[in-house]
């Protein structure tokens, strides 16, 4: 039982291209979500999604876009990078809707020059 | 806008002593209160949820939740330099959502 993964765990973008993050989960949840932690921010909700097949918006989706591509994976898609979104990418699982507990992935640190 | 407020710290405690962590939350509808810690480099790790008023306690760790108040505390009993990070307070924000605090940074000194 892995609990929820993330690929890549570093990545490095030029201004202008385009990058999937990849995240999964084992644990048969129904809601999964996107954050970024930046420094003095916190973490910060970008999307998420309650079941296969829907998403919703944060509270900073701009540039971003989602795939909930079945129950266990949920993508995050960065069309045209730019610097503003070098930080730290967070997947996380929700445990149950009666507990809202939810769970990480290891993160990746993206950084864009 | 739901926030949650948190002393941002550095808070610093000798070893053996006790650390407290406060937060506070603005959404009075908020049921459900969860304290996540984060090891530098690494991701926040869920290590209580307090859904009632009162205490509830962990091994060393006591969550306190007073929602007329609207305020939730950490308290580590017996603190180790293992305790050292960032402890991040979470609220549900409506629905499925967490609203997150910007984390208080812990130190524990030898």
């Amino acid at each position: 039982n892995a609990g929820v993964t993330q690929t890549p765990k570093f990545q490095v973008l030029k201004t202008g291209q385009s990058m999937t993050l990849q995240c999964a989960q084992d644990m048969n949840h129904n809601s999964m979500y996107w954050y970024r932690q930046d420094p003095g921010m916190g973490l910060r909700l970008i999307y998420y999604s309650a079941s296969e097949g829907t998403t919703d918006k944060g509270e900073v989706p701009n540039g971003y876009n989602v795939s909930r591509l079945n129950k266990r994976e949920f993508s995050l898609r960065l069309e045209s990078a730019a610097p503003s979104q070098t930080s730290v990418y967070f997947c996380a699982s929700l445990g149950g809707q009666s507990t809202y507990e939810q769970y990480f992935g290891p993160g990746t640190r993206l950084t864009v020059t | 806008q739901k926030e949650v407020e948190q002393n941002s710290g550095p808070l610093s405690v000798p070893e053996g002593a006790i650390a407290s962590l406060n937060c506070t939350y603005s959404d009075r509808g908020s049921q459900s209160f969860f304290w996540y810690r984060q090891y530098s480099g690494k991701s926040p790790e869920l290590i209580m949820s307090i859904y009632s008023n009162g205490d509830k306690e962990d091994g060393r760790f006591t969550a306190q939740l007073n929602k007329a108040s609207q305020y939730v505390s950490l308290l580590i009993r017996d603190s180790q330099p293992s305790d050292s990070a960032t402890y991040l307070c979470a609220v549900q924000g409506g629905s499925e959502k967490l609203v997150f605090g910007k984390g208080t940074k812990l130190t524990v000194n030898p």
